[in-house]
């Protein structure tokens, strides 16, 4: 059974720039959640989403969002990047939500 | 918002050492994850935990989730060099559909040969 997929690995942007990055979920999992990881903050929750609906959101600013297909692949974008915004971005996996998430390599983004 | 402390923060210990760290809330969580996360790489699940009291093993990992639900444990007994990296408790309580994770810092785990 394949794993969770982000694309791409790495990335780099300069500020003002914006950035979608991608994932594709374990088969059969609903629901998809993002996570920021930085050095300073550790893992920050962005935000969940379930059957193409934003279910949870974290304490991000709007330049961040995201959204869900039919076929459950979920995408996240950051608009007018910022130095701040460089981090690994994670991609978690679940059945329903609830229980074992399983989490993507995840994206790593530089800002410069 | 939920707080979780994670302790240590860094182990250095001598291989087939054993190994424990733990994790505690100022809130209660109704699952209790591990997870490990290599340089580079995404965090990989060890051990879900689901009720209180639980104790589960995989392997030659056990963890516990705390009889008041605001702390868990994992112990890795007989250490090796690949159980270097970096673990993580997080926390998950699913209340009205809220399932996002809190997640502890972090405890650095070096293992020497």
């Amino acid at each position: 059974k394949a794993g969770v997929t982000q694309t791409p690995r790495y990335l780099i942007k300069t500020r003002g720039q914006q950035v979608t990055l991608s994932c594709s979920p374990i088969s059969g999992h609903r629901s998809v959640s993002w996570y920021q990881q930085t050095p300073g903050q550790g893992l920050q929750f962005l935000f969940e989403y379930f059957s193409e609906t934003q279910r949870n959101k974290g304490n991000f600013p709007g330049r961040f969002s995201g959204r869900q297909f039919s076929n459950s692949r979920s995408e996240m974008n950051v608009s007018t990047l910022e130095l701040g915004d460089s981090a690994l971005y994670l991609c978690a996996s679940s059945y329903e939500g609830a229980g074992e998430l399983f989490f993507g390599e995840g994206s790593r983004l530089t800002v410069l | 918002g939920q707080q979780l402390n994670q302790s240590p923060q860094s182990m250095f210990i001598q291989e087939g050492e054993d190994v424990s760290m733990n994790c505690t809330s100022s809130s209660i969580f109704n699952t209790w994850l591990w997870y490990k996360q290599d340089p580079g790489e995404g965090p990989v699940l060890l051990i879900a935990l689901y009720k209180a009291g639980e104790l589960t093993s995989n392997g030659r990992l056990t963890a516990q989730f705390g009889i008041t639900r605001k702390d868990s444990f994992l112990n890795i007994s007989a250490s090796i060099p690949s159980d270097v990296g970096i673990y993580f408790c997080a926390g998950q309580y699913s209340g009205g559909s809220n399932y996002k994770l809190t997640f502890g810092k972090g405890t650095l785990l070096t293992v020497n040969p």
